[in-house]
């Protein structure tokens, strides 16, 4: 399973866009990637997904260049309740995905 | 109201009881898991089931058992034999290729 790279920390302000990058050099060819999101004693929460290029669904935005050996989570206008952990992970789409979190990169917006 | 259920919210043990951790979904998934989260720190796979009856050591997998006799059940027990218990246990279920739901979670301490 390829090993991903995050900041272990951000801070922004509300109303701010925030970007995350991560750096999953050895990605495989059938490997997708991955964001959850987590608030403290709660599980995790999917975000987004994506393959290829860019992925945009109604929370954030994912954007991938060709070579995927990294990826940007980006969070439009953020707000308070967007203070959490962001996990980036990388898993093949083979089937039941086997995921592994890293330590994720805890974002705290401030007012 | 479909979702993961996960009970007790909290729970003690004492040192060489054994305890059992209950899952329950209601999403008709097939695949389900079970992590295990020290402060600070990321998710860690202890086990996964695609099918009944069938299930698959994770990463740390010694000290723990399972079992899948309902496609909705997973129950994790946390035996003696696990040094550190300690933690936060998050349940999760799938479809195949799709992303994880992932429970509220369970608190345990050894006392």
């Amino acid at each position: 399973l390829a090993k991903t790279t995050q900041p272990i920390s951000m801070d922004s302000y509300e109303g701010q866009e925030v970007n995350i990058t991560c750096s999953h050099n050895n990605i495989a060819t059938n490997d997708y990637i991955t964001w959850y999101q987590q608030f403290p004693s709660q599980g995790p929460r999917f975000i987004i997904q994506g393959y290829k290029t860019k992925v945009t669904n109604e929370v954030a935005s994912l954007f991938i260049p060709a070579d995927r050996k990294s990826s940007t989570l980006s969070l439009p206008r953020v707000s308070l309740s967007d203070t959490a952990v962001y996990y980036c992970l990388v898993a093949a789409d083979t089937g039941f995905q086997k995921l592994v979190f890293g330590t994720g990169t805890r974002l705290l917006v401030s007012p | 109201d479909g979702g993961i259920t996960q009970s007790p919210k909290y729970l003690f043990r004492k040192e060489g009881q054994n305890v059992t951790l209950s899952c329950e979904q209601n999403l008709n998934h097939d695949a389900m898991y079970w992590y295990r989260q020290d402060p600070g720190q990321g998710l860690r796979l202890i086990y996964y089931s695609q099918i009944v009856n069938d299930f698959q050591k994770g990463d740390i997998a010694e000290g723990y058992s399972v079992s899948r006799e309902k496609k909705e059940s997973f129950p994790l027990t946390v035996t003696s034999a696990q040094k550190n218990p300690t933690a936060f246990y998050l349940c999760a279920s799938s479809f195949y290729k799709r992303e994880q739901f992932f429970g509220p979670g369970t608190r345990l301490t050894v006392l």
